[in-house]
């Protein structure tokens, strides 16, 4: 088991550019969660997956946020056209597949910093 | 109003004493509770989870739910210096999907 693992660790970007993150979810775990959290506040829920499907979205969320988990395995969350307010720690969550449990367990996180 | 309350400290207990750690949670569906500590530039990582009224005790913490007053708290005992971290409170409505979190206590433990 070697837990949850995210790339890139760090990323800086200039305003209006791309980026994609990667999150590699323990490898049992059917479920996997993208959270995003600044400076003093809790992680604020984006958006998860169970297998490939992808069951709940924040509404909050904008629609230059994209994640896909094609083959059920690691997902990617992409932001387009970036804007600094998406300055964030970006964290992965996975949570494994039997009931009545959604213990999580996050990966490192990728820090993104919007120029 | 927040969904997940916490007092944002900073708490702060000598070493070998009991930190006393709350969290109170707006919606009665909720099911879940986790309890996840936070060091510095860290992610969470989960210590505790309780799903039912009543004491749930690992090592030196417990995690208390009272589902009635819709409250959660964490009691960590003999407190050491390692303690020192903010804890987040996290909330489920049901045992599947997303968690509600709140935005921490700092707790500082000191030699």
């Amino acid at each position: 088991d070697t837990g949850v693992s995210q790339n890139p660790r760090h990323k800086i970007t200039k305003r209006g550019q791309n980026v994609t993150f990667r999150c590699d979810p323990i490898s049992e775990h059917n479920r996997l969660y993208w959270y995003r959290q600044t400076l003093g506040q809790g992680p604020e829920f984006l958006t998860y997956f169970q297998n490939e499907a992808q069951l709940e979205k924040s509404r909050l969320l904008s629609d230059r946020f994209s994640a896909e988990r094609p083959k059920g395995s690691f997902s990617t969350l992409e932001i387009q056209r970036t804007e600094q307010g998406d300055s964030a720690m970006y964290l992965c969550a996975s949570s494994p597949r039997q009931r009545g449990s959604n213990e999580q367990f996050f990966g490192p996180g990728t820090r993104l910093t919007v120029l | 109003q927040k969904e997940v309350e916490q007092n944002s400290g900073p708490l702060s207990v000598p070493e070998g004493a009991i930190a006393s750690l709350n969290c109170t949670y707006s919606d009665r569906v909720s099911q879940s509770f986790f309890w996840y500590r936070q060091y510095s530039g860290k992610s969470p990582e989960l210590i505790m989870s309780i799903y039912s009224n009543g004491d749930k005790e690992d090592g030196r913490f417990t995690a208390q739910l009272n589902k009635a007053s819709q409250y959660v708290s964490l009691l960590i005992r003999d407190s050491q210096p390692s303690d020192s971290a903010t804890y987040l409170c996290a909330v489920n409505e049901d045992n599947a999907g997303k968690s509600t979190f709140g935005d921490g206590t700092t707790l500082t433990v000191k030699p």
